[in-house]
């Protein structure tokens, strides 16, 4: 069990171009998800906390209006990064909890041209 | 708080040998820890937790030790494998805190790479 799932596994957009995220719980129900951004070299660094049925919360520094949160079913967060730019390319990667533990997503791969 | 670094530590060992992972954390309310181990591309795949009431746990070929009193946390793999190259987190968590359920702080990481 506890196996999450995100797609798209790369994407390639131009700038300015709006590009979605899906993460999935496949096994199992997941009331909150996490959105994490890691930069080539360096640690995870937590987003946003994705809830069912309410608003996105936010980290200090994340901009909420472009980095769109939906977590539309209980299997189901999508992250939209809007008008994308190339300081938005990174590699993005989702996680779900399943009884105290995180488990991740496998990532995707953000290049804003 | 998050944590940054350009350049994560290395740790270089030969195929056989035990590698230990340290891990230093800030937050002396965290009450639960995990180590990921991050292959070059993928997601952090989960390796072993312990709890703030347990001093030791053991895996399979991998033991995680944690030292409250100087908030330390290590990671050892026995019998390392050129398998278990990549990059290894530890993450806090403070399961009691209420609004900060689930959200993991991650160290800064260590690259490990196994030579045959």
């Amino acid at each position: 069990g506890a196996v999450v799932s995100q797609h798209p596994s790369w994407v390639i957009c131009k700038s300015g171009t709006s590009v979605k995220i899906e993460c999935r719980s496949l096994d199992f129900q997941a009331t909150t998800m996490f959105w994490y951004r890691q930069f080539p070299k360096q640690s995870l660094m937590l987003m946003a906390t994705s809830n069912e049925g309410s608003k996105a919360t936010y980290e200090q520094g994340v901009e909420k209006d472009k980095f769109l949160i939906n977590h539309a079913s209980l299997t189901l967060s999508t992250l939209t990064v809007t008008s994308a730019h190339p300081e938005d390319s990174s590699f993005y990667i989702c996680s779900a909890p399943w009884g105290d533990t995180q488990y991740f997503g496998p990532g995707t791969r953000l290049t804003v041209l | 708080g998050e944590s940054v670094g350009l350049h994560l530590p290395t740790l270089s060992v030969q195929e056989g040998d035990n590698s230990i992972i340290n891990c230093a954390y800030s937050n002396s309310a965290s009450d639960y820890f995990i180590w990921y181990k991050q292959e070059s591309g993928k997601g952090p795949q989960f390796i072993i937790d312990i709890r703030s009431n347990m001093d030791k746990r053991q895996g399979q070929r991998v033991t995680v030790l944690l030292n409250k009193t100087v908030k330390h946390l290590s990671l050892q793999i026995a019998a390392t494998q050129p398998g278990d190259s990549a990059v290894y987190f530890c993450a806090e968590n403070e399961l009691t805190g209420g609004t900060s359920y689930g959200k993991l702080t991650f160290g800064q990481g260590t690259i490990l790479t196994v030579h045959p």
